[in-house]
């Protein structure tokens, strides 16, 4: 089955700075990728996704890469705020397959003043 | 809508006891997923639905953990006996269809002492 992978699993920027985080998969059939921020005694919440015909897709300050044959994908978060303070969680998902979302294992993400 | 609701938001209970949490999921969802969160493994999906049809329970850790969806409204997570080691948060998702946007629940938060 699929496995994500997901680095690092804290990180501490400046406020304005920007943060990466970045996941892998393992099944090339998955084509579905979104990323989930959950804050502090929430559930997740879906921020962006991109699916397996797109290799970049951008809404405002946060941005998603796909590089489908290194199977390597990346959440780009600029000028940040903090607000964007959460955990932050990809996932990988297969369109036709099954409707399993595998998530990885989350991000901390500190935004220090 | 609501969004999804789920009950209790927090359960302490004594290790051997029966607990049963509670979801509903977003009017005219047709998927549900269970998933339970750990500090050691992240977000992991236990079971889904579609159209109230149990459709992948691999991730279901022992036979301990039973899921119900005995109607479009509502599932049931089920765990008999409880033990110390199923402490976590546990989560519940619905989605419109495949493959798009989770939307999860605020989580019910198990202590098992």
């Amino acid at each position: 089955g699929e496995n994500v992978e997901q680095h690092p699993s804290t990180l501490s920027v400046q406020e304005g700075d920007s943060a990466v985080i970045k996941c892998t998969y393992s099944d090339s059939a998955s084509n579905y990728f979104p990323w989930y921020k959950q804050e502090l005694g929430k559930g997740p919440q879906l921020i962006i996704d991109i699916r397996s015909n797109v290799g970049e897709k951008k809404d405002q300050r946060i941005a998603v890469t796909l590089n489908k044959t290194a199977k390597h994908f990346s959440l780009h978060i600029t000028e940040t705020q903090p607000e964007d303070s959460a955990v932050y969680f990809c996932a990988a998902s297969t369109l036709g397959r099954d409707d399993k979302i595998i998530f990885g294992k989350g991000t901390r993400l500190h935004i220090l003043p | 809508d609501a969004g999804v609701i789920q009950s209790p938001r927090h359960e302490v209970t004594e290790m051997g006891q029966e607990v049963t949490l509670r979801c509903k999921p977003i009017s005219g969802h047709d998927y549900l997923f269970w998933y339970r969160q750990t500090m050691m493994r992240g977000l992991e999906l236990l079971i889904y639905f579609n159209n109230n049809v149990p459709i992948d329970d691999s991730g279901m850790p022992e036979d301990r953990f039973s899921a119900k969806m005995p109607n479009a409204s509502f599932s049931t997570l089920k765990i008999q006996p409880s033990e110390p080691r199923d402490s976590a948060v546990y989560f519940c998702a619905s989605s419109p269809q495949q493959n798009t946007e989770a939307f999860f629940g605020q989580g019910t938060r198990l202590t098992v002492v």
